[in-house]
């Protein structure tokens, strides 16, 4: 069973502070997709990372891929509290089938 | 902007009774999924569907589960039986052509189990 394990769970920083989210598996992926979860809401796909050490940014949100494809991060600098939210990784383990993290939940506040 | 709709929003139902779920995908997407979300889990996924059958399933989705696009538009999750541990947040998603990465998510149907 291919598990991917998010840390740490819960995250509350103040305004302008930077945070790392860790997405972790003993599994290797195709690629890897981080969304975020609103309150009520779908997960909306912020970025696909595919080869292993990739790194890509958005923004003020930096995304890396592990060179053995097992694990991957999100860094955000100077946080937002628009940037409040539930974070999730997900592994794509074919064309049909996404496993998701546990989800990081963030809390930026004002 | 295309979007994935849902409905209903909110289905609340006993437990043993039938339940279908409905999705209607973005119109020219060829990928669909269903995902469950149970209150403060985290998603798991459900089932794929691929020209016109199943193309991959978890172990969640065991027999009481079946999908069907009816009508070329419509793409249905039924519960059979429903327990109470069904209970979930139930997330339809459409993607379009081979070699694209983008999952758009509907937003979603609670179904609450008495």
């Amino acid at each position: 069973t291919q598990l991917l394990e998010q840390s740490p769970q819960f995250l509350s920083i103040q305004e302008g502070e930077n945070l790392t989210v860790y997405c972790n598996s003993s599994s290797v992926f195709s690629s890897l997709q981080w969304y975020r979860q609103e309150p009520g809401e779908g997960p909306v796909l912020l970025v696909t990372v595919v080869t292993g050490g990739e790194v890509k940014k958005l923004k003020r949100l930096t995304f890396q891929f592990g060179d053995a494809r097992k694990d991957s991060s999100l860094h955000i600098t100077a946080a937002q509290p628009g940037d409040t939210g539930l974070y999730l990784c997900a592994g794509v383990g074919g064309t049909y089938k996404y496993i998701f993290g546990t989800g990081t939940r963030l809390k930026v506040l004002a | 902007e295309p979007e994935v709709t849902q409905t209903p929003s909110h289905q609340v139902t006993q437990m043993g009774q039938e339940v279908i779920l409905r999705c209607v995908p973005i119109s020219n997407h060829l990928y669909f999924y269903w995902y469950r979300q149970i209150l403060g889990q985290k998603v798991e996924f459900l089932v794929s569907f691929y020209n016109n059958e199943i193309s991959e399933k978890s172990e969640i989705f065991d027999d009481q589960f079946s999908v069907e696009r009816p009508d070329g538009s419509n793409f249905t999750l039924k519960i059979r039986s429903t327990k109470l541990e069904d209970s979930a947040m139930y997330f339809c998603a459409s993607k379009g052509a081979v070699g694209t990465d983008t999952q758009y998510f509907g937003p979603g149907t609670r179904l609450t189990v008495l």
